[in-house]
């Protein structure tokens, strides 16, 4: 089955630049999204589709993807943005959806 | 807009099932797939499986098939997971969340989560 690969934890300094990136085999032929998901909530849309940011989300959240990984990135850490980061993907072959195993982003 | 409300918190004994509702509102029910997806205490998100409220057709996860039921009623727009043969190992939050994209899986909005816990 397909896996989908992220770092458990990234920290970043409040103000700074934090990457997450998501790791699967060919995940350039696959549509990525990614969640956003606060303690004791349940996750949020940030991105989807690669690149798109769904309305309501901070011009801070970004994404991008390259033959190898996709990436999620957060300009001018803040605070709030302490949360556990999830990719997914959806298996058109299986018709299964894949989500990566999480990243706890820490602001420091 | 778009909400999904999900019934509320159970305890269960281990080998009991367990139905968790998922009553949408805010959109057409039949339009989009529900999916279910779990999380155990400080762990990942797992998905479960989804149902087409439309015509009722399932997939699961390979590790659930067997084990899990998803029903819809339409006339009430609402979804239900049944999960039979509780163990410990399924006391998790489960969460209902739309497909807003059938081709790329997109998943918005998710549900608030039930918290079912599985202990004798």
């Amino acid at each position: 089955s397909y896996e989908l690969t992220q770092p458990r934890s990234v920290s970043v300094a409040l103000g700074q630049t934090a990457r997450i990136t998501c790791g699967g085999n060919n995940i350039g032929t696959k549509t990525v999204h990614w969640y956003q998901q606060r303690p004791g909530q349940a996750p949020v849309l940030v991105i989807f589709s690669d690149t798109n940011r769904p309305s309501g989300i901070p011009e801070r959240f970004s994404g991008s993807k390259s033959g190898s990984a996709a990436t999620l990135t957060i300009s001018r850490a803040q605070a709030g943005d302490e949360a556990d980061y999830y990719c997914q993907v959806w298996d058109i072959s299986t018709a299964w959806m894949v989500f990566g195993g999480g990243t706890k982003l820490t602001v420091l | 807009q778009v909400q999904l409300v999900q019934s509320g918190a159970e305890v269960k004994k281990p080998g009991a099932s367990v139905k968790v509702s998922c009553k949408a509102s805010g959109y057409t029910f039949t339009n989009y797939d529900i999916n279910w997806v779990r999380q155990a205490t400080g762990q990942g998100l797992e998905w479960m499986g989804w149902m087409n409220p439309n015509n009722g057709f399932t997939g699961a996860a390979q590790k659930f098939q067997g084990r899990v039921t998803m029903t819809r009623n339409i006339s009430i727009y609402t979804a239900y997971m049944e999960v039979s043969g509780l163990t410990s190992e399924d006391t998790a939050v489960y969460y209902c969340a739309r497909r807003s994209d059938f081709l790329t899986g997109r998943i918005d909005p998710w549900g608030q989560g039930t918290l079912v816990t599985v202990s004798s």
